[in-house]
């Protein structure tokens, strides 16, 4: 079946601009995580979504950072005023329940 | 939170050699994932094992809950195992460790 897939996979925008980066989980999945990876780093965990429950935004590093899932299924990251601090590799996994998780390709972004 | 270290940080290999990497947690844990990333970036799923042992042909790996470790044990090395090996831990949240990076030489 159809794994867990990231859109754009690459984004280049201007310091400033708002950016939606958006992630297909995997069908059945009521799980859904976003990381960050920096350059030679290791992920930076953002947010978690589990059913219906209120997600953990524990990891957001700002208030720059939103995220939703709708109808429990495809998720959208959002980052506002971006900063060249952003530029980071963009993750998004999906698990069932809090299981073994899947991750898609990313999205690459960059602020220039 | 929960702290995650692996060992060792880097690691060179001539193709047909064998290594064990491992991963320390600092507190129990519900689930324990070893992913391979490879040079494109893409995440690959090599064992999902919170406790016990299991192989998957030349890779195989052991968690012990109890002491909070588990290894990866990779034999008969190949080049294209090169990249970063992460293991990640959840309890309250979802962490990685900083990952070791295999480099494997022909």
């Amino acid at each position: 079946g159809a794994g867990v897939s990231q859109s754009p996979s690459n984004k280049v925008t201007e310091k400033g601009k708002d950016v939606e980066l958006r992630c297909d989980p995997i069908s059945g999945h009521t799980a859904l995580y976003w990381y960050r990876q920096s350059l030679g780093q290791g992920l930076e965990f953002l947010i978690y979504f589990q059913g219906n429950s209120a997600p953990d935004k524990s990891g957001l590093p700002s208030d720059r950072f939103s995220a939703e899932r709708t109808g429990g299924s495809v998720s959208t990251l959002t980052i506002q005023r971006t900063q060249q601090e952003d530029s980071a590799v963009y993750l998004c996994a999906s698990s069932p329940a809090r299981r073994e998780q899947f991750f898609g390709p990313g999205t690459r972004l960059t602020v220039l | 939170g929960i702290q995650v270290e692996q060992s060792p940080p880097d690691l060179i290999l001539q193709e047909g050699a064998n290594s064990t990497l491992r991963c320390n947690f600092s507190d129990s844990v519900n689930n324990l994932q070893w992913f391979h990333q490879n040079p494109w970036g893409q995440l690959i799923n090599l064992f999902y094992i919170p406790s016990g042992t299991k192989q998957n042909g030349r890779l195989s790996a052991t968690t012990v809950a109890t002491e909070r470790y588990s290894l990866l044990y990779i034999s008969s090395s190949q080049t294209t195992d090169s990249g970063v090996y992460f293991c990640a831990v959840e309890a309250n949240d979802m962490r990685f460790g900083a990952g070791t990076r295999l480099t494997v030489k022909p």
